[in-house]
């Protein structure tokens, strides 16, 4: 497995406003993705962070709500735009490793946000 | 119909017991499959990956039917610190993970 942080914890922010949350592996991955997590719910992929190009999106997300970096193998951030209360959520980045016979998926603590 | 259904339980057992969870897929084209187990304000973390003749670790088989589009994972003699959520994770080779809703395990003392 690898070891992934992230950062913030968990954060309060004001409505209309922006967060970053970073993600942190201690070795270099080819994927790595970013999740989001209502309360309640089961995980929903937002976006596959590409190293080099324009994360791919998945449906309902868009680039300019949770604009993502990657600019190298260990690294990436996710920034979540204009946030409303409906964007309080946990938000995971995770990254995919070959396992002995498929490739599985690692998760970092969460980032905990809410929205005022 | 959604793409990894589970019973949203929750499953209230006594220690010892054993358990069953089942899961089902929409897409038969799946090459993966997963158990993850999340703890209460935690990530989830990988319990174990399902193979075609089924595998055990421990406490824990899970079995896979494709004929079916079905995943199971029972866990015997159950323990107070398996209570947790159990997400079913599906993944259609070089496509996403689809995780299902989870299924909730309170063992009770």
């Amino acid at each position: 497995s690898a070891v992934i942080s992230q950062k913030p914890s968990r954060d309060i922010c004001q409505r209309g406003t922006s967060l970053t949350i970073q993600c942190q592996v201690d070795s270099q991955v080819t994927m790595m993705f970013w999740y989001r997590q209502q309360p309640g719910q089961s995980l929903t992929l937002i976006a596959t962070a590409n190293q080099g190009s324009e994360a791919t999106y998945e449906s309902g997300f868009v680039i300019d709500k949770f604009p993502i970096s990657r600019p190298n193998l260990t690294f990436s951030t996710l920034t979540v735009s204009n946030m409303s209360p409906e964007d309080s959520s946990i938000y995971l980045c995770s990254v995919g490793l070959a396992g002995s016979l498929q490739e599985t998926q690692y998760f970092g603590p969460g980032t905990r946000l809410l929205v005022l | 119909r959604k793409e990894v259904e589970q019973d949203p339980g929750p499953f209230n057992v006594p220690e010892g017991a054993t358990v069953a969870f089942n899961c089902t897929y929409s897409n038969s084209a799946s090459q993966s499959f997963f158990w993850y187990r999340q703890d209460c304000r935690k990530e989830p973390k990988l319990l174990m990956s399902v193979y075609s003749s089924g595998n055990e670790d421990g406490r824990f088989t899970a079995q896979l039917n494709r004929a079916s589009q079905y995943i199971s994972l029972l866990i015997r003699d159950s323990k107070l610190s398996d209570s947790a959520t159990y997400l079913c994770v599906v993944n259609l080779y070089g496509q996403n993970f689809v995780f299902g809703p989870g299924t909730r395990l309170s063992v009770l003392p």
